[in-house]
């Protein structure tokens, strides 16, 4: 069966502290790996795909990471306004649906 | 970038009422649109995928005559929840890839939070 475990599953973090999410991730054939932002009461908002084992993508000061097994959203120097629930899925191959973990609640202090 | 847009944002409907929610895809046609729930602090739950032109496709353990899929174009699906009671309050996500089939990721809209009273 297609499994996401995202940790922790919260975590505070001072304003500066660079730290990193984590997304595990059992899949029979990995077709990509998705991270999006989500801010309490919206919907998520889109952020990285990756394909391929080794493949890295940045934006500002997130930099998400793949492995064979999962992938990493580090987030270097984080501001208040990082603060969001960070998901992680994994697109299988064929047509099943995507998969989603339960994410992680990010706390970024001033 | 793509836009789904989703209304309303916020409804309070009463028990025995049937609430509509509706998914637009803004600069993009959307041949398939996904509905999802999600409860407090939990992840997104995938209730039924929306086809233009044909049924909806309904997970498992969600009743189809409760809640109605209809995605009449290219551009507009419709969730409609029927005889909504207490236990339907929750979040719903509407999201839509620009192709579907590839490696194109989701695009959401904002949520609709129901409230059955």
């Amino acid at each position: 069966e297609d499994q996401v475990t995202q940790s922790p599953e919260a975590l505070r973090l001072q304003e500066g502290e660079s730290s990193s999410l984590n997304c595990s991730y059992t899949v029979s054939g990995l077709r990509g790996l998705f991270w999006y932002r989500q801010d309490p009461g919206k919907g998520p908002e889109f952020l990285f795909t990756l394909y391929s084992a080794g493949e890295e993508k940045e934006k500002e000061r997130l930099k998400a990471t793949l492995t064979k097994k999962e992938s990493f959203l580090h987030i270097t120097a984080p501001k208040p306004e990082d603060s969001a629930t960070y998901l992680c899925a994994v697109q299988p191959f064929g047509n099943t649906p995507l998969v989603f973990g339960k994410g992680t609640r990010l706390s970024v202090i001033a | 970038g793509a836009v789904v847009s989703q209304h309303p944002s916020r409804v309070i409907c009463k028990s025995g009422t049937s609430v509509k929610i509706e998914c637009r895809s803004l600069d993009f046609q959307a041949t398939t649109m996904f509905w999802y729930r999600q409860f407090p602090k939990q992840s997104l739950m995938l209730m039924a995928t929306s086809n233009e032109g044909s049924k909806a496709t309904y997970e498992q353990g969600v009743e189809k005559d409760k809640f109605l899929i209809n995605h009449a174009s290219l551009t507009l699906s419709t969730l409609t929840v029927t005889s909504a009671h207490p236990e339907d309050s929750s979040f719903y996500i509407c999201s839509a890839p620009t192709v579907f089939g590839g490696n194109s990721p989701l695009h959401f809209g904002n949520g609709t939070r129901l409230t059955v009273t």
